[in-house]
């Protein structure tokens, strides 16, 4: 069964601190993993997606497929990341399934 | 294009009366997707169509849930009764596969207040 568990609900920071944000995954064939984030007041957007292997807005993920994880990080926290980050998990093929983890409230302080 | 498009942006019904929620989707996209957010719970997928047809519907709560995509450019989410704990934000999304790497577009969402 597909499944993305985030295991923090809240993860608070100070500015210029390292972010990591933890993603687990369930899935019984090559997954797609994504992250979503959603700053306050606006709609759940596209922050990177692990085919792409890119860093956007100095954030990196590396899917390890060994550890079933997908950990969004950071080296050096600023105030506008403060948001919350969704992992997700895209199923087979364009019929399949997109779902998300439950979320982890990123707050960092200055 | 505007992109998704959900109404109402903000819905106060009393218990036991019907709720309907629209999604307009981005025009040429195929696959719509309807999810409940909560505090506890996340982004829970509850029903996805593909060129209209409904493919999953197995993260619909109760019967009291039903879904529609009468053509590829509506959507509805209906309760009917609803009740206190369907109180949440309704978010509905929208893509056009591409291959690997296909982004989903979400809607502002709909806050729904059951009292």
């Amino acid at each position: 069964a597909q499944r993305v568990t985030q295991p923090e609900k809240l993860l608070s920071v100070f500015k210029g601190a390292p972010v990591e944000l933890k993603c687990n995954y369930s899935y019984s064939g090559s997954p797609e993993l994504f992250w979503y984030v959603q700053y306050s007041r606006q709609r759940l957007q596209l922050l990177l997606r692990h085919i792409s292997r890119e860093s956007i807005k100095g954030f990196t993920a590396d899917l390890n497929k060994g550890e079933t994880s997908f950990h969004l990080k950071k080296p050096f926290a600023q105030e506008e990341d403060s948001a919350m980050y969704y992992c997700a998990l895209w199923g087979p093929s364009n019929t399949g399934k997109l779902i998300f983890g439950q979320g982890t409230t990123l707050q960092v302080k200055p | 294009d505007a992109g998704v498009i959900q109404s109402p942006r903000h819905e106060v019904t009393e218990m036991g009366q019907e709720v309907t929620l629209r999604c307009k989707p981005i025009s040429g996209h195929n696959s719509l997707f309807w999810y409940r957010q909560t505090m506890m719970r996340g982004l829970e997928l509850l029903i996805y169509f593909n060129n209209n047809v409904p493919i999953d519907d197995s993260g619909m709560p109760e019967d009291r849930f039903s879904a529609k995509m009468p053509n590829a450019s509506f959507s509805t989410l209906k309760i009917q009764p609803s009740e206190p704990r369907d109180s949440a934000v309704y978010f509905c999304a929208s893509s056009q596969f591409r291959g690997l790497g296909t982004e989903a577009f979400f809607g502002q969402g709909t806050r729904l207040t059951v009292v």
